[in-house]
């Protein structure tokens, strides 16, 4: 079984540019979480989608965005990059049905430098 | 979520096991320990988890206190693939069908070293 997919890898953008990130869950995942992992805040929840919905949100400024597709594919979108945007910003899935939630499964990452 | 409190650093021998500690004495009835870790430059792995009850599997076991105030991650074999950090997470019911069951809150982890 396929795991997490994250792409790109790694991603270098200037300030003021907007940035979007890919993700596609395990298959059979219908939840997809996304973090954001900064050496001096550590990982932080940024927001999570299921039945192509947002279900939940972390504390993040409005230019932290997302969207899920029917087929259960995330992106992350970040308008008006700022240098502080530089992170690895990771994707979960969950085999969440019917609010039961099990463990998260996280893919590679998306190393993006903002420059 | 309740929060949780690890020792930042921990060294282990090849071949010995680890006994990770983690501390939430605020953890409420509802409430499940996970356990995560990362190794360098990946995703966070999932390891183990548990509400109150010992819990093993081919990975790792879980061992959570009477009081459910604290507990430990056992590795029994170290290896050097082993070293990474590890994140104990106390969060809600994951039978509870709200929007926030799903959020992690990691804090800041063990850094466990793996030596020769």
């Amino acid at each position: 079984k396929a795991g997490v997919t994250q792409t790109p890898r790694y991603l270098i953008k200037t300030r003021g540019q907007q940035v979007t990130l890919s993700c596609s869950p395990i298959s059979g995942h219908r939840s997809v979480s996304w973090y954001q992992q900064t050496p001096g805040q550590g990982l932080q929840f940024l927001f999570e989608y299921f039945s192509e919905t947002q279900r939940n949100k972390g504390n993040f400024p409005g230019r932290f965005s997302g969207r899920q597709f029917s087929n259960s594919r995330s992106e992350m979108n970040v308008s008006t990059l700022e240098l502080g945007d530089s992170a690895l910003y990771l994707c979960a899935s969950s085999p969440r049905t019917g609010g039961l939630y099990t463990e998260a499964f996280f893919g590679q990452g998306t190393r993006l430098t903002v420059v | 979520d309740a929060k949780t409190t690890q020792p930042p650093s921990m060294d282990c021998a090849e071949g010995r096991a680890a006994n990770l500690p983690c501390n939430h004495s605020t953890i409420s009835g509802n409430e499940y320990v996970y356990w995560y870790r990362q190794i360098h430059s990946q995703g966070p792995q999932y390891i183990i988890h548990g509400l109150k009850n010992n819990e093993t599997n081919e990975m790792a076991s879980l061992i959570i206190t009477e009081d459910r105030k604290s507990s430990t991650l056992i590795l029994p074999h170290a290896t050097l693939r082993d070293t990474a950090v590890y994140y104990c997470i106390v969060r809600q019911s994951p039978k509870i069908n709200t929007g926030t069951a799903s959020k992690l809150t990691f804090g800041t982890g063990t850094r466990l070293q793996v030596t020769l």
